[in-house]
């Protein structure tokens, strides 16, 4: 069954330090992956996406993240984190053009 | 407003009773779909409709669970007989068709059955 891993529930750290947020998902043809973040009492927006070629990705607010197919990973980074991106991240693979599977969130806390 | 937007936003219902929730896309989407989330899980798919048409219904969508996009714009979600495992926030998003239609999520409904 196609699934989707996030291996930090609970993500605390201080501001300035560097975030790697992980992402595993178990599926063999190709895929779409996104990620999304939830910020406190608004909706889920897309922080970033993977459809093809470099598989390094640039989103909004200085995230990136890297398509690594050997490893079905795609981990989310960002080099140095605000107080403002305390927020719920959910990584989601599209095994197709209308089915994400999301994973179950790693909540980020940002200390200032 | 350019977003996707949803009603109610909070239900409180007792066992038993019905429930319905309205969703409202983007207007120029032709893709409407419908998830479920629980606490500390992220979103899990229930349907998929493509304008008017439901192309996919999930496992999860009981026999209790019906949607409906009777003119492609807007959808309804309608849950019969709510049991207390139906408590969750129900998430909308719409997108366009293909590969490239990110989809745009609603604000949810959280559905609370005591």
């Amino acid at each position: 069954a196609q699934s989707v891993s996030q291996h930090n529930h609970h993500v605390i750290l201080s501001e300035a330090a560097s975030l790697e947020l992980g992402c595993n998902y178990s599926y063999g043809g190709t895929v779409n992956l996104f990620w999304y973040v939830q910020y406190p009492g608004q909706h889920l927006q897309l922080l970033l996406k993977y459809f093809s070629g470099d598989p390094l990705v640039k989103g909004i607010k200085g995230f990136e993240a890297e398509f690594i197919k050997s490893k079905f990973s795609f981990n989310l980074r960002k080099p140095s984190v605000q107080w403002s991106d305390t927020a719920e991240y959910f990584c989601a693979v599209g095994p197709g053009t209308y089915k994400y599977i999301f994973g179950t969130g790693t909540r980020l806390k940002v200390l200032a | 407003d350019t977003g996707v937007s949803q009603d109610p936003r909070h239900k409180i219902t007792k066992r038993g009773q019905n429930v319905t929730f309205r969703c409202d896309p983007i207007s120029e989407h032709n893709r409407l779909y419908w998830y479920r989330q629980t606490l500390g899980q992220g979103p899990e798919f229930l349907t998929y409709f493509q304008n008017e048409a439901q192309l996919e219904k999930s496992r999860l969508l009981s026999d209790r669970f019906s949607a409906e996009r009777p003119k492609g714009s807007f959808s309804t979600l309608e849950i019969q007989r709510t049991e207390q495992g139906d408590s969750a926030m129900y998430l909308c998003a719409s997108s366009l068709g293909g590969e490239g239609g990110l989809r745009v999520f609603g604000p949810g409904t959280r559905l609370t059955v005591l």
